[in-house]
């Protein structure tokens, strides 16, 4: 059975830190990575996909791949009160997803 | 305005009912995806179809059945086999591209539904 690790939280972090989430795959055959953010009651919205091992940027998100360690992370930048939410990490499984059981992000003012 | 829309927004359900949850998406995607969302949990794959007239199950099948008749749409019965219904459903699309290493997944807003 194919597993996506997460820690459930809550990480809590002060307004303007960096958060930090992380996530881990058991299929080292893995190609595709996604994070979404899951507001309470809402559904999840995709803010980060990465394909390449390393970096990849957009705005305040950075989301990191090492496919050797077998891990993706999220950072976010300049965390605000508006990004608590769930954080969902999701790894391809040929032809659909396997969800992580998500992060839970508290920014306090 | 291209998207994905569920319907109906909350649901209430009687024991021994069957009940449907639409799912309709303007997106021209070729793949779409059922789940279920318990509280505090992950996302569970109850159903999948990449092509029209065709399916497959998820981890969660037992007591839900589809049809994908247009592209368009994928509605999602929960029949009374299914013994604990009481749920978030979420329907998701994404483009299905052979030998594709990308098909981001979008979503539907939900539909959520309660057992009386």
């Amino acid at each position: 059975q194919k597993e996506v690790e997460q820690n459930s939280g809550p990480l809590s972090v002060p307004e303007g830190a960096i958060a930090s989430l992380n996530c881990t795959y058991s299929d080292r055959g893995s190609q595709s990575f996604f994070w979404y953010r899951q507001y309470s009651g809402k559904s999840p919205e995709l803010i980060m996909s990465i394909y390449s091992n390393g970096d990849k940027e957009d705005g305040r998100f950075t989301a990191q791949l090492n496919k050797a360690s077998q891990y993706v992370s999220l950072l976010i930048r300049d965390s605000q009160p508006s990004d608590s939410a769930t954080y969902l990490c999701a790894v391809k499984d040929t032809d659909k997803l396997i969800f992580g059981t998500g992060t839970r992000l508290q920014v306090f003012p | 305005d291209g998207g994905i829309t569920q319907s109906p927004k909350y649901l209430f359900r009687k024991e021994g009912q069957n009940v449907t949850l639409s799912c309709e998406q303007n997106l021209n995607h070729d793949a779409m995806y059922w789940y279920r969302q318990d509280p505090g949990q992950g996302l569970r794959l109850i159903y999948y179809s990449q092509i029209v007239n065709d399916f497959q199950k998820g981890d969660i099948a037992e007591g839900y059945s589809v049809s994908r008749e247009k592209k368009e749409s994928f509605p999602l019965t929960v029949t009374s086999a299914q013994k604990n219904p009481t749920a978030f459903y979420l329907c998701a699309s994404s483009r299905s591209l052979p030998g594709s290493s990308y098909n981001e997944q979008f979503f539907g807003p939900g539909t959520r539904l309660t057992v009386l």
